[in-house]
């Protein structure tokens, strides 16, 4: 069964300390590993697809990247509006379903 | 362009009822997915329509259903309720009938009591 693993389940970071996520996934034939951020009571919005392992997408203080087994994204001099909670997700060749991890609640304090 | 829209955004209802969520995707988007959030089990995929036809289903009952009209816009139903079935109801759009891309809307609250 394919499934996404994402650590820590929640992070605390000073604003300006930079750190990483880690989302791990098992999954025959990844079509691709997409990264979402979610505010509270808010649908999830769409960050990044990675497609090959080597591969790496930035935007402003965020970068993904991936690996044939993990993905990491990594947040650069985090300011408090970065605070959410940072999903990732694996699909399989196929357009089959997203399958998601159970994300990981990023708090910056300033 | 306007994003994707849900409605209602609140819902309570008690057990044994049923329940009708609306999705509207953004304008030119084919594809519309269903999920269930809740804080134990995350986001997990309920169904996918593209074109009005169902593409893809997840592990839920048969009380779970939906269909999608011919201008995109999609509707779950869940019949009989029961409390586990409290949890925010999301419903993403994406243009090219893949997960690629996936919008979502802000969701339905529904609250069984």
């Amino acid at each position: 069964e394919d499934q996404v693993t994402q650590s820590p389940e929640a992070l605390r970071l000073q604003e300006g300390e930079s750190s990483s996520l880690n989302c791990s996934y098992t999954v025959s034939g990844l079509r691709g590993l997409f990264w979402y951020r979610q505010d509270p009571g808010k649908g999830p919005e769409f960050l990044f697809t990675l497609y090959s392992a080597g591969e790496e997408k930035e935007k402003e203080r965020l970068k993904a990247t991936l690996t044939k087994k993990e993905s990491f994204l990594h947040i650069t001099a985090p300011k408090p509006e970065d605070s959410a909670t940072y999903l990732c997700a694996s699909s399989q060749a196929g357009n089959t379903p997203l399958v998601f991890g159970k994300g990981t609640r990023l708090s910056v304090i300033a | 362009k306007a994003g994707v829209t849900q409605t209602p955004r609140y819902l309570i209802k008690t057990r044994g009822q049923q329940v009708t969520l609306s999705c509207s995707p953004i304008s030119g988007h084919r594809s519309v997915s269903w999920y269930q959030q809740t804080p134990g089990q995350g986001l997990q995929f309920l169904f996918e329509y593209f074109s009005e036809t169902q593409r893809n289903k997840g592990n839920f009952p048969g009380r779970f259903s939906g269909r999608q009209f011919s201008n995109s816009r999609s509707e779950m139903n869940v019949s009989t309720l029961e409390l586990g079935d409290s949890a925010l109801y999301l419903c993403a759009s994406s243009i090219s009938g893949t997960p690629d891309e996936q919008y979502f809307g802000p969701g339905t609250r529904l609250t069984v009591t």
